[in-house]
């Protein structure tokens, strides 16, 4: 079955600089790959979708990379804030749709 | 509605109660998708539905755990003779269509306790 791995430690960083989260899954071959954010007591909140013939995609302060030789994707939040403390979640979904496998999440803590 | 609704959003039972979960999707959609968040652990597909139909049962974890969908719109979430390893956010999500490369949008969940 397939086996989506995030950073297991959490991250904390200074205020201001860049957080990298990583992404890697075994076992599946995605066609899309999706970032979420999760604060506590929250459903998460979709963030940006990536497809397996993209090799980054950026929105804002937010970048992702996609690499489905490594089977890895890097979500990068740059100038990071405190408001972007969050737990963030990668999720994979087939070409066929209708079921999304999520990673069991990064915390980020930004230190003010 | 503006959001996906879920009911109740906190639910304490005891165990070998059944319980039911309600939730209500963004108007329009017709995909609707349950899944379950234990303490600190990624989300555990459960269920989707197409629909009123669900095509693919087997992330139900046992036979006590059923769902259905009526009128494409609200679907409930059945838990029968509840445990304790149920405790958990019960997480639904509905999206446009079932179609591939799309945002699914999720409630804030139902948080139940089972003592």
């Amino acid at each position: 079955s397939q086996k989506i791995e995030q950073n297991s430690e959490a991250l904390n960083i200074q205020e201001g600089k860049t957080a990298t989260l990583t992404c890697n899954y075994t076992n599946y071959s995605p066609a899309y790959l999706q970032w979420y954010r999760q604060d506590p007591g929250r459903g998460p909140v979709f963030l940006l979708l990536i497809r397996e013939n993209e090799k980054e995609k950026r929105k804002e302060r937010l970048k992702v990379t996609f690499d489905t030789t490594l089977k890895q994707s890097l979500f990068h939040i740059t100038a990071s804030q405190p408001a972007d403390s969050a737990t963030y979640l990668c999720a994979l979904e087939s070409n066929t749709g209708n079921q999304f496998y999520f990673g069991t999440g990064t915390s980020l803590t930004v230190i003010p | 509605g503006a959001g996906v609704s879920q009911s109740p959003s906190n639910k304490v039972t005891e165990k070998g109660k059944d319980v039911e979960l309600r939730c209500d999707p963004i108007s329009g959609h017709t995909a609707l998708y349950w899944y379950r968040q234990s303490l600190g652990q990624g989300l555990e597909f459960l269920i989707y539905f197409q629909g009123n139909s669900a095509p693919d049962k087997s992330g139900l974890p046992s036979d006590r755990f059923s769902a259905e969908r009526t009128g494409g719109s609200v679907s409930t979430l059945t838990i029968q003779r509840t445990q304790q390893e149920d405790s958990a956010v019960y997480l639904c999500a509905s999206s446009l269509t079932w179609t591939a490369g799309g945002t699914i949008y999720f409630g804030e969940g139902s948080w139940l306790t089972v003592v």
